[in-house]
C-alpha cells in the first residue's frame, strides 16, 4: 500500500537556525510530490512540488525539497527560519488514478 | 476576495442531528474537495468533484453526501452525526486534477456532543 511517512511529530528550532523536515514514501514508481503548509487556524498551502526534472525544488517563502530516488525521500529545508514559519508542515503524493495522500504531518515550533 | 470560503467556522451540535457545511470558491476552478482532518492533525480526502461529478469517493460512511450544484459549491450533508464525526473539515479546490495546486478553505470545526 502506498503510504506518506513524516517521521518527526514535532520540531523546535530557534529563530534563525537551519531547517530539515523529513519525507518518505512508499509508492512503486516515483509519484508526484508536495509540501504544503498549515498556519494556525488555517487552511493549508502550497509551499513547492515535484513532477519530473531537476530534483532540487524552490519554493514559496525560501524553501526548497530535494527528491532523492535511493532513499524515496522529499526533505523540506530552509536556511534560516523565521517566527513567522511555526506552522504545521504536510508531505503529500499523487500517485496514478487522480489518488492524493497527505503525510501525518510535523509541528514546526521556532524559539525566538 | 476569500478564495474558498466556508460556512460556518464552528458548528457544534448533538449525536443523531443532520448538518451541513457549505463551501464556495472564486477561483473558476472545475474541481472541488472535501478533507477530514482527526484530532492528530491526520488529513485525509474525502470526497472529489469534477464539473459538478464525482471522481474520488474514499471510504467513507454514506451519512456523507457531498452536493455540487454548480463548479463554484460544493457542500457537505452528514446525517445521524456521531461523536466520531468531529473534526476540521476543508473544502478545496483545483484546477483539473489534485495534482495542480489546490487551495484550501479556512476549515469547518464540527463538534458531536
Amino acid at each position: 500500500a502506498q503510504s506518506v511517512t513524516q517521521p518527526d511529530i514535532h520540531i523546535t528550532v530557534s529563530e534563525g537556525a537551519s531547517l530539515e523536515l523529513r519525507c518518505n514514501y512508499s509508492y512503486g514508481a516515483t509519484p508526484y510530490l508536495f509540501w504544503y503548509v498549515q498556519s494556525p487556524g488555517q487552511g493549508l498551502q502550497l509551499l513547492l512540488k515535484y513532477f519530473s526534472g531537476d530534483t532540487l525544488v524552490q519554493g514559496i517563502k525560501g524553501f526548497e525539497a530535494e527528491f532523492k530516488r535511493s532513499q524515496s525521500s522529499f526533505n523540506l529545508r530552509k536556511p534560516s527560519v523565521h517566527w513567522s514559519d511555526a506552522a504545521e508542515y504536510f508531505c503529500a503524493v499523487g500517485i496514478t488514478g487522480n489518488q492524493f495522500y497527505f503525510g501525518t504531518g510535523t509541528s514546526l515550533t521556532v524559539i525566538p | 476576495d476569500t478564495a474558498v470560503s466556508q460556512t460556518p467556522k464552528y458548528l457544534v451540535t448533538q449525536m443523531g442531528n443532520d448538518k451541513s457545511i457549505k463551501c464556495e470558491q472564486n477561483l473558476g476552478h472545475d474541481t472541488m474537495y472535501w478533507y477530514k482532518q482527526d484530532s492528530k492533525k491526520f488529513l485525509k480526502i474525502m470526497f472529489s468533484y469534477n464539473n459538478k461529478e464525482l471522481i474520488i469517493n474514499e471510504t467513507v460512511p454514506n451519512r456523507f453526501s457531498p452536493k455540487s450544484p454548480d463548479k463554484a459549491h460544493l457542500n457537505l450533508h452528514i446525517n445521524s452525526l456521531e461523536l466520531g464525526d468531529s473534526a476540521v473539515y476543508f473544502c478545496a479546490s483545483s484546477q483539473g486534477n489534485p495534482f495542480n495546486e489546490q487551495f484550501f478553505g479556512p476549515g469547518t470545526r464540527l463538534t458531536v456532543l
